[in-house]
């Protein structure tokens, strides 16, 4: 996975707006991609996951956009709120393969 | 439904002190892993198990890291004799299948090696 270090990227809304998380990968045979959301003192929640042979996929309250071309993957949150700030990580796989290779992840702050 | 679970949450030990933790994966689930997490270095695969067998350690950071997965509902991840330099989040997560599904991740442990 990749390090997360001292330098994660951030992101402040406030609530109520959407959100747009962005996340690009690097390796254009993947072909799973899943994104996940990390509050502080737990483990990564899986929220959506979508493969290669789609562009959009819809859940409660976010889509997630694949853009194969660009290997660009992100995740817009509507209607923001409190509850959603943390840490969101994009994870990407290729195959059967089952190691993850994880993004950088970015810091999701919503302002009340 | 009952998600991977982890224990113990916290563990303060002094080094050199053997280290256990413990994960049970969610049922039906045959893909185990476990995970570290740093600031530094972000998420870390240690280990994964497929059907209950370890297929790929390669990222047990030395011989004094092992883990067993004695069943399909339980597994362990030893640390003996532990140093400063494990302290960490360690994450366990399980899969319905190899790849193409999601790893759910337990809450983790916080280890603290003083």
């Amino acid at each position: 996975g990749e390090s997360v270090g001292l330098h994660l990227p951030t992101l402040s809304v406030q609530e109520g707006d959407n959100s747009i998380i962005n996340c690009a990968y690097s390796n254009s045979a993947s072909d799973y991609f899943i994104w996940y959301k990390q509050e502080s003192g737990k483990g990564p929640q899986f929220i959506i996951d979508i493969r290669s042979n789609m562009d959009k996929r819809q859940g409660q309250r976010v889509t997630v956009l694949l853009n194969k071309t660009v290997k660009h993957l992100s995740l817009q949150i509507a209607a923001t709120q409190p509850g959603d700030s943390a840490v969101y990580f994009c994870a990407e796989n290729i195959g059967s393969n089952y190691k993850l290779t994880f993004g950088k992840g970015t810091l999701l702050t919503v302002n009340p | 439904d009952a998600g991977v679970i982890q224990s113990p949450r916290h563990e303060v030990t002094e080094m050199g002190q053997e280290v256990t933790l413990r994960c049970k994966p969610i049922s039906g689930h045959n893909s185990l892993f476990w995970y570290r997490q740093t600031m530094m270095r972000g998420l870390e695969l240690l280990i994964y198990f497929n059907n209950n067998v370890p297929i790929d350690d390669s990222g047990m950071p030395e011989d004094r890291f092992s883990a067993k997965m004695p069943n399909a509902s339980f597994s362990t991840l030893k640390i003996q004799p532990s140093e400063p330099r494990d302290s960490a989040v360690y994450f366990c997560a399980s899969s319905l299948v190899q790849g193409q599904e999601p790893q759910h991740f337990g809450d983790g442990t916080r280890l603290s090696i003083l």
